[in-house]
């Protein structure tokens, strides 16, 4: 099984709606977790970090389920230049990456 | 922020030849620097762990000989693709964790192999 799932998608969403992507984990010990954006032919950026009590960024929300073992990333009101592949990571004795979940907004 | 610079960004070598890709750390010390191949439409891999002053780990799968990493400083690790053919064309991305909850990458290199 691997370390970290994640649904490749393709998401193809109009502008303005509201995705959602999940992760799922395998190590329950696992002790960071985060979303990380990659843009086609770059590095991935950090997008935000995910907290057991849930964080908001603007238009991003991303929780955390430890009973589960899953973490999502909401966007809302999705634009243009949101496109891009999402990566879910988590730590554990290392960094585990899912393999991102690919995002296109259409006018 | 923490910033991590790899050179160069990209690189076309001959089948045969070797190629050198730097990896940085230009605001901090990283005693330890990560090395992932990416192909198209797949995840990042971790290739092997770099760790300053001693021997790389590499993950099960990848040659130690083909792909030598030197760490010599607390701010540069190097990757060198020795004797690269056509299969070894890839994203290569360098990474180090500045503290415990951040995790920076390169920009990565992309190399292709004719």
């Amino acid at each position: 099984r691997k370390e970290v799932e994640q649904d490749p998608g393709p998401f193809n969403v109009p502008e303005g709606a509201t995705v959602a992507f999940n992760c799922t984990y395998s190590n329950s010990a696992s002790q960071s977790f985060f979303w990380y954006r990659q843009d086609c032919r770059k590095e991935p950026k950090l997008l935000m970090s995910v907290y057991s009590s849930g964080n908001e960024d603007g238009r991003f929300t991303a929780q955390l389920n430890r009973a589960s073992q899953y973490i999502s990333l909401l966007i809302r009101d999705s634009k243009l230049s949101d496109s891009a592949t999402y990566l879910c990571v988590v730590r554990g004795n290392q960094f585990y990456f899912g393999t991102g979940t690919s995002l296109t907004v259409i006018p | 922020g923490a910033v991590v610079s790899q050179h160069p960004s990209w690189v076309i070598c001959k089948s045969g030849t070797s190629v050198k890709i730097e990896c940085r750390s230009l605001d901090f010390q990283a005693t330890t620097m990560f090395w992932y191949r990416q192909f198209p439409k797949q995840s990042l891999m971790l290739m092997a762990t770099s760790n300053e002053g001693s021997k790389a780990t590499y993950e099960q799968g990848v040659e130690k000989d083909k792909f030598l990493i030197n760490h010599a400083s607390l701010t540069l690790s190097t990757l060198t693709v020795t004797s690269a053919h056509p299969e070894d064309s890839s994203f290569y991305i360098c990474s180090a964790s500045p503290d415990y909850y951040g995790y920076t990458f390169g920009s990565g290199t992309r190399l292709t192999v004719v």
